[in-house]
């Protein structure tokens, strides 16, 4: 298993404004997801962040609006970029652990846009 | 493509009853199947997952799933539900894409329990 931290934990934003969310992980992984989870909703991936190269985005989501970094193998950042009331989630990093494609989650970032 | 269905949003049942979560699934390959479950405003937590081999999988607090190839379906039970069992469950199948595996989420289930 890993264990996975998120920051900030939660924030109030204003539309047109930009949010950065923080995810540290306690061991070094190849693969770490970002995923959206509006309002009474399920989970949507928005990208596949793999150390050394470029985010893949998932249909729907781009990276002028959703911009990734991925540093190093313990650590991610998601950017939420001129934000609306739309953009009103939670976001989840996670990480593959093992070799049977399961994977962790953090405690997630509950972001209001007002 | 791979796709989800958890029947019933809501399902309510009695504590000490019989807890059963519906998920199908739909996919191309042998799937890789997970349960995951969400408290309140906290992330998913890892419930169980089938890979290959033994049908009947076994994960914490006393749940189980079993995987009917057949039905193409992935239910989760409990024999007896408690009220720390109230929480929303989401089913997952993996989908494996040049190396990795991207999860494809259903919409989830959110088991009320009444004492």
């Amino acid at each position: 298993s890993a264990v996975i931290s998120q920051k900030p934990s939660r924030d109030i934003c204003q539309r047109g404004t930009s949010l950065t969310i923080q995810c540290q992980v306690d061991s070094q992984v190849t693969m770490m997801f970002w995923y959206r989870q509006q309002p009474g909703q399920s989970l949507t991936l928005i990208a596949t962040a793999n150390q050394g190269s470029e985010a893949t985005y998932e249909s729907g989501f781009v990276i002028d609006k959703f911009p990734i970094s991925r540093p190093n193998l313990t650590f991610s950042t998601l950017t939420v970029s001129n934000m609306s009331p739309e953009d009103s989630s939670i976001y989840l990093c996670s990480v593959e652990v093992g070799g049977d494609y399961e994977q962790y989650f953090g405690p997630g970032t509950r972001l209001t846009v007002t | 493509a791979q796709s989800v269905t958890q029947l019933g949003s809501h399902v309510s049942v009695s504590e000490g009853a019989l807890v059963l979560l519906r998920c199908n699934y739909s996919s191309s390959v042998p799937p890789y199947l997970f349960w995951y479950v969400q408290y309140p405003n906290q992330g998913l937590q890892l419930l169980l997952k089938y890979t290959t081999g033994a049908t009947l999988v076994k994960g914490i607090n006393g749940f189980e799933a079993e995987f009917k190839k057949s039905e193409t379906s992935f239910h989760l039970t409990k024999p007896s539900a408690h009220m720390s069992d109230a929480a929303e469950y989401f089913c997952a199948v993996s989908f494996v894409n040049s190396g990795y595996s991207t999860l494809t989420f259903g919409k989830g289930t959110m088991l009320l329990v009444s004492p």
